[in-house]
């Protein structure tokens, strides 16, 4: 079966630091992979999403950066992070395609707290 | 513009049905998704799909532009946030999220 780590679960950093957070789905090849953040009392906001290693689409203009360095990894980075990046970050995969039917699967999330 | 609408908040009380209304003006999406998200943690699919369906106490109606979410016999357990997306090659497009307020 298929399962898609997210690490680490909690991290608060100074403002101006950088940020290097990680996702892993195991059990499936070329997923599709996407990042989100909700910000506190909001909706949740598709930042980055990818079809493939290397192949990095980005929906908003922002402080981050996503990168796939392998088929199964997903990295989402900031050279330097502002108040505004708090939040909590999801990394979510789905089958490989543009088939509308496909759901989702998201990972447990990393809770991020600039101060 | 690429939208999913659905209500910020929707109380009930214990053991009665609680609909959380959707609707959205995504081209060409045909398909709808419903989360249910408890803070801090990984949202979790509940029903999908482009026909009405069923899972468990879950329920979807379905229409064209606009999708109902009914939770059956709803419980203390169920406040959470429950989102609607629809999707547009292969890209899901959330709603702001439904908080559900459950009445003892």
């Amino acid at each position: 079966s298929q399962t898609i780590h997210q690490w680490p679960a909690t991290l608060v950093q100074p403002v101006g630091s950088p940020l290097s957070l990680e996702c892993t789905v195991e059990g499936t090849s070329n997923p599709n992979l996407y990042w989100y953040r909700q910000a506190a009392g909001r909706g949740l906001q598709l930042l980055f999403y990818s079809v493939g290693i290397g192949q990095i689409s980005s929906e908003v203009p922002q402080n981050l950066s996503a990168s796939r360095p392998q088929d199964r990894q997903f990295i989402l980075s900031s050279k330097k992070l502002l108040l505004s990046d708090s939040g909590f970050y999801l990394c979510a995969w789905s089958v490989a395609g543009t088939n509308s039917n496909q759901p989702q699967h998201f990972g447990d999330g990393t809770r991020l707290s600039i101060l | 513009k690429d939208q999913v609408f659905q209500p910020s908040t929707v109380a009930s009380s214990e053991g009665a049905v609680v609909e959380i209304f959707c609707n959205h003006s995504v081209s060409n999406a045909y398909n709808f998704f419903w989360y249910l998200h408890f803070p801090g943690c990984a949202p979790r699919l509940l029903v999908k799909g482009s026909k009405p369906s069923q899972q468990g106490r879950y329920n979807m109606t379905y229409e064209r532009f606009s999708s109902s979410l009914l939770i059956l016999q709803v419980r203390e357990a169920d406040a959470a946030v429950y989102y609607c997306a629809c999707s547009n090659t292969g890209k899901l497009i959330f709603g702001q999220g439904t908080t559900l307020q459950v009445k003892p």
